[in-house]
């Protein structure tokens, strides 16, 4: 059985630098194909994918975020982490972690989300 | 980069069939057969509906199809249910190995 569950502070403040885990099951992020991806959803706004690294240690960000982003993984642990710096109120939004199936690049298994709010 | 266009709301009755459609360009749908399509309730973690353009993933109802023409991809549920209603997003791989969704789409149920 897959799950993912994302960890993360509920708050911060701008300027900061968030730093969100995603721990999951049921899979190995070693193992050929499998993917893990950070989305986000502002409230009342639609999804936004961020970033993604791979079984290889390849990595991908948004174009319009990527200064700002680095995904990283600690295979042993089963754990992606997502850091975000310079946080501004916009960046306010759950954010997901989900697990992409390389073979078609579709984002089969989700956690359930955690909210962060950026406020002083 | 853009996120793919998708209506912003559609609505149908229960029984009727509706159509969401997904713009996007060469450079991701029009390029690429890895578009997906989810399913969000609010609160809810999204829920994969399509992947592939076409394909179902297991437990999914074949109310639920999938289909692509140029650099649109459509999701088509047919027999509308009260528990349809939700928003639906779609998704693409890009050329630059990215990927975006869509702006997403509220489906009412009336």
């Amino acid at each position: 059985q897959v799950t993912l569950r994302e960890s993360g502070p509920a708050l911060v403040k701008p300027t900061q630098t968030l730093t969100l885990t995603c721990t999951f099951s049921g899979f190995s992020l070693s193992t050929s194909g499998m993917c893990v991806s950070w989305i986000r959803q502002p409230p009342g706004k639609a999804l936004e994918w961020l970033a993604r690294i791979d079984w290889d240690d390849d990595k991908y960000y948004s174009t319009s975020l990527k200064t700002r982003l680095t995904i990283s993984k600690d295979t042993s642990k089963n754990q992606v982490v997502l850091t975000m710096t310079n946080m501004d109120p916009v960046d306010t939004a759950t954010y997901y972690c989900a697990r992409i199936e390389r073979s078609g690049y579709y984002f089969h298994y989700w956690g359930q989300g955690t909210l962060v709010t950026v406020s002083s | 980069q853009s996120a793919l266009t998708q209506p912003a709301s559609v609505s149908g009755s229960p029984g009727q069939s509706i159509t969401i459609s997904c713009t996007g360009t060469s450079s991701d749908v029009g390029d690429y057969n890895y578009v997906s399509w989810y399913q969000h309730h609010p609160g809810k973690a999204p829920k994969l509906m399509i992947y592939d353009v076409s394909k179902r993933p297991s437990g999914v109802s074949n109310r639920f199809s999938g289909s692509k023409s140029g650099n649109t991809a459509s999701l088509t549920i047919s027999g509308l249910q009260a528990e349809d209603e939700a928003d639906y997003y779609c998704s693409s791989f890009t050329s630059i190995s990215t990927l975006m969704f869509g702006g997403g789409t509220k489906l009412t149920v009336l």
